[in-house]
């Protein structure tokens, strides 16, 4: 069973801050992994997609990925109040189903 | 990215009746689309993978008859939701990829929201 866990939350990080979110799965053969943002009521929407090991930066955000530890991770510079969502780690193997986490509910206050 | 619109956004149905939601992707032809369920403040659950011109695969526990699957073109795939009952009120999404991409990003539908009475 391919698993992807995070961390439910929820994250409260202050206006301006760096928030970090974490995530790992279990199947070492997996080989893309994406951020999703997800506001309440609507769809996911992609915001980062990494392949590789090592940072991945786009604006604000930073994908990190290392495949020894089997650990993705999102950082969110700047944070701003439209920041705040839900966050889903997902991960597939080629070109095959996403698998997601529960999401982390993450929370910017002004 | 990729274009996908889903219709309609929002449902309400009578017990024992039947929904048909539609999944388009606008702007690249999609050989494999897939269906997601969502309960609220829980993570998407893929009920099942829809392919062009065949069957669609079901994940397991997911009931085949009860929620029907058809992918008759490349841009179009439909699940209709038989003889609903309140239970099946949820956030169902779909999504899809171009078909010449071999990477594993999915562009999601804006979901429909069915409520069962």
């Amino acid at each position: 069973q391919k698993e992807v866990e995070q961390n439910s939350g929820p994250l409260s990080v202050p206006e301006g801050a760096i928030a970090s979110l974490n995530c790992t799965y279990s199947d070492r053969g997996s080989q893309s992994f994406f951020w999703y943002r997800q506001y309440s009521g609507k769809s996911p929407e992609l915001i980062m997609s990494i392949y590789s090991n090592g940072d991945k930066e786009d604006g604000r955000f930073t994908a990190q990925l290392n495949k020894a530890s089997q650990y993705v991770s999102l950082l969110i510079r700047d944070s701003q109040p439209s920041d705040s969502a839900t966050y889903l780690c997902a991960v597939s193997w080629g070109a095959q189903k996403l698998v997601f986490g529960q999401g982390t509910r993450l929370t910017i206050n002004p | 990215g990729a274009v996908v619109s889903q219709h309609p956004s929002r449902v309400i149905c009578k017990s024992g009746t039947s929904v048909k939601i539609e999944c388009r992707s606008l702007d690249f032809q999609a050989t494999t689309m897939f269906w997601y369920r969502q309960f609220p403040k829980k993570s998407l659950m893929l009920m099942a993978t829809s392919n062009e011109g065949s069957k669609a695969t079901y994940e397991q526990g997911v009931e085949k008859d009860k929620f029907l699957i058809n992918h008759a073109s490349l841009t179009l795939s439909t699940l209709t939701v038989t003889s609903a009952h309140p239970e099946d009120s949820s956030f169902y999404i779909c999504s899809a990829r171009p078909a010449s991409w071999n990477t594993g990003e999915l562009f999601f539908g804006e979901g429909s929201r069915l409520t069962v009475l």
